[in-house]
């Protein structure tokens, strides 16, 4: 079974400042690694996924993320935030082919301050 | 392209009774998933249906049931609806076995 953990429930940053949201993984299998973003009332918006290949994966809005396999780790990052990233992020992880079954973390909310 | 649609976005129901939920995902996909979404338990997978199979499930009680249709809609079923059912229902496309998930905005069900 894999498991995924958000280490931050609440992260408030201030506007222009960079931001770092921490996300570890555990799974006995490859998997497939996710950030999306939910706004108020939304559904989940894709950032940014790592199937294989180069580590440092670049997203929408000038989010990145490294995949860091000996830490099981997928940290998401974003050098200058704005008031418009205020929302949940969730990290999510996947098997390999053939199931597309996600499992979420619990989410971070970034709060962005003026 | 559209994107994925769900209705109806809002829904209040009173203890016992039974919901249906529908989901239509982007055109040509054929892949659907969907998802609760709870404060206490986060987002937790409820089931994936492929080519109107149901490929997995999620580790729900019976109550909660679904099924795709030939046109790739699908609806998901809860019946003898609980307190803790509240939730927001959320619904993903994909196009393949493996493609991305296209999220839709959600149903947001209340139970009374």
């Amino acid at each position: 079974a894999q498991s995924v953990t958000q280490l931050d429930s609440q992260v408030p940053v201030f506007e222009e400042a960079p931001v770092e949201l921490r996300c570890n993984y555990s799974s006995s299998v490859s998997v497939y690694l996710f950030w999306y973003v939910q706004y108020p009332n939304q559904g989940l918006q894709l950032l940014l996924k790592y199937l294989s290949g180069s580590t440092l994966v670049k997203g929408i809005n000038g989010f990145e993320a490294e995949f860091n396999k000996s830490q099981t780790s997928f940290h998401l990052r974003k050098p200058s935030v704005h008031i418009s990233d205020t929302a949940e992020y969730f990290c999510a992880a996947r098997r390999g082919a053939g199931s597309y079954q996600l499992t979420f973390g619990k989410g971070t909310k970034l709060s962005v301050i003026p | 392209k559209a994107g994925v649609t769900q209705t109806p976005r809002y829904l209040i129901k009173t203890r016992g009774q039974q919901v249906t939920l529908s989901c239509s995902p982007i055109s040509g996909h054929r892949s659907v998933s969907w998802y609760q979404q709870t404060p206490g338990q986060g987002l937790q997978f409820l089931f994936e249906y492929f080519s109107e199979t149901q490929r997995n499930k999620g580790n729900f009680p019976g109550r909660f049931s679904g099924r795709q249709f030939s046109n790739s809609r699908s609806e998901m079923n809860v019946s003898t609806l609980e307190l803790g059912d509240s939730a927001l229902y959320l619904c993903a496309s994909s196009p393949t076995l493996d493609g991305e998930q296209f999220f839709g905005p959600g149903t947001r069900l209340t139970v009374l």
